[in-house]
């Protein structure tokens, strides 16, 4: 696709329930990353995949939280028996990996997680 | 680690005036990339400005212009003739050699009609 895609836009989802934002990134570009980011706040890094590598999984809040990336493409991060801190909006974004280096990042438009 | 500091979390400018947003970062690499995003009230991240670290020359982009100071670690960004279009949250970022894309916690700049 033209940009990096990612959805739902928006997802209301009781406390304790299982939810999974997909995203799907510009068609080449090997890295992929995943932000939350709450009200008027910075960016918190959650998970990074780049090629065939292990995910650097480093930022990730708790293990209710994971992520996988098929086919190195579409990535989905799932977020089991959600509380109502991981109310917040999620960010995707990809870069092209040029040698060893990564370029800028394209950002989705985020996905609002409101746990009600 | 390799961090990004943005030490202002608010500044607020006269409709076309200039100002500065100031940046810091750390790293071991002598090559690796710097970015400016904005981020308006709509939530789309766009990029504003690169830099490439073994370039000396400080990129510009319009109204927008980076002062680089490798030597001491610094990025900052320059908008001139401030325009209400600007006001939004700025994010310093930087990236390297098999490193993600580190970002700063960003800085809120509103513009003053």
């Amino acid at each position: 696709g033209a940009g990096v895609s990612q959805s739902p836009s928006n997802k209301v989802t009781e406390k304790g329930k299982d939810v999974e934002l997909r995203c799907d990134p510009i068609s080449g570009h090997t890295a992929l990353y995943w932000y939350r980011q709450s009200l008027g706040q910075g960016l918190e890094f959650l998970i990074y995949f780049q090629g065939n590598s292990a995910p650097d999984k480093s930022g990730l809040p708790s293990d209710r939280f994971s992520a996988e990336r098929t086919g190195g493409s579409v990535s989905t991060l799932t977020i089991q028996r959600t509380q109502q801190e991981d109310s917040a909006v999620y960010l995707c974004a990809s870069s092209l990996v040029v040698g060893v280096f990564g370029t800028e990042a394209f950002f989705g438009q985020g996905t609002r997680l409101t746990v009600v | 680690a390799q961090t990004v500091t943005q030490s202002q979390p608010e500044m607020s400018v006269q409709e076309a005036e200039t100002v500065t947003l100031s940046c810091t970062y750390d790293t071991s690499e002598n090559n690796y990339y710097l970015f400016w995003y904005k981020q308006p009230p709509s939530r789309q991240m766009i990029l504003v400005i690169r830099q490439e670290a073994y370039k000396q020359q400080n990129a510009t982009e319009n109204r927008f212009s980076v002062n680089f100071q490798k030597a001491a670690k610094s990025f900052s960004l320059k908008i001139s003739d401030s325009q209400l279009g600007d006001t939004a949250m700025y994010f310093c970022a930087r990236s390297g050699a098999n490193s993600k894309l580190t970002f700063g916690k960003g800085i809120t700049l509103s513009v003053r009609p």
